[in-house]
């Protein structure tokens, strides 16, 4: 299947501080790319769909000035988390679609710690 | 509101012995459903996946059911494994490149 590589895979950040997560499709140029949120013990909560080229649309409740989504080209899309707080602390999952398939491909995932 | 969800929150097998993870979905549009692994600390891997208009597709050691009257789906997995202990989430969409909705997912432990 297509690789989608997501980095880092761990960051430790001070509280007020900005941080930015990458996700790029390595073999395969991706129309949409999705951007995740998960808790320890729960599900993935989709925070905001991003296409090359225009605007992310951010899902309900999730503030787009804080959750920055830039999507610059066909194999990379940005998360920055801007000002980080304690409560920010989260693992962050990306996915790339390929726009010929529904099948979503997912990266390793990025453990935020804020402290 | 639409929903996808599990009705167990664990689920522990003897190894060697079928698995059977369920899932209820609400939400009647949705056309296209996939089973997710998630191992500790990594992206969820895709298993297997199923179109509204199928009601059994198989892979390999698994199987999944989708039982569109009762809105149901389930995973069955064949003479699991301790590799398969993991986090399993089952997702849905309504079609084509649109957003998936996760269940809540369900923790399979496989006793040696």
């Amino acid at each position: 299947g297509a690789v989608v590589s997501q980095h880092p895979s761990r960051v430790i950040c001070k509280s007020g501080t900005s941080v930015k997560i990458e996700c790029r499709s390595l073999d395969f140029q991706a129309t949409t790319m999705f951007w995740y949120r998960q808790f320890p013990k729960q599900s993935l909560m989709l925070m905001a769909t991003s296409n090359e080229g225009s605007k992310a649309t951010y899902e309900q409740g999730v503030e787009k000035d804080k959750f920055l989504i830039n999507h610059a080209s066909l194999t990379l899309s940005t998360l920055t988390v801007t000002s980080a707080h304690p409560e920010d602390s989260s693992f962050y999952i990306c996915s790339a679609e390929t726009g010929k398939a529904t099948e979503a491909f997912f990266g390793q995932g990025t453990r935020l710690t804020v402290v | 509101g639409e929903s996808v969800g599990l009705h167990l929150p664990t689920l522990s097998v003897q190894e060697g012995d079928n698995s059977i993870i369920n899932c209820a979905y609400s939400n009647s549009a949705s056309d296209y459903f996939i089973w997710y692994k998630q191992e500790s600390g990594k992206g969820p891997q895709f298993i297997i996946d199923i179109r509204s208009n199928m009601d059994k597709r198989q892979g390999q050691r698994v199987t999944v059911l989708l039982n569109k009257t009762v809105k149901h789906l389930s995973l069955q997995i064949a003479a699991t494994q301790p590799g398969d202990s993991a986090v399993y989430f089952c997702a849905e969409s309504r079609g084509a490149n649109s957003k998936l909705t996760f269940g809540k997912g369900i923790t399979l432990s496989v006793r040696p």
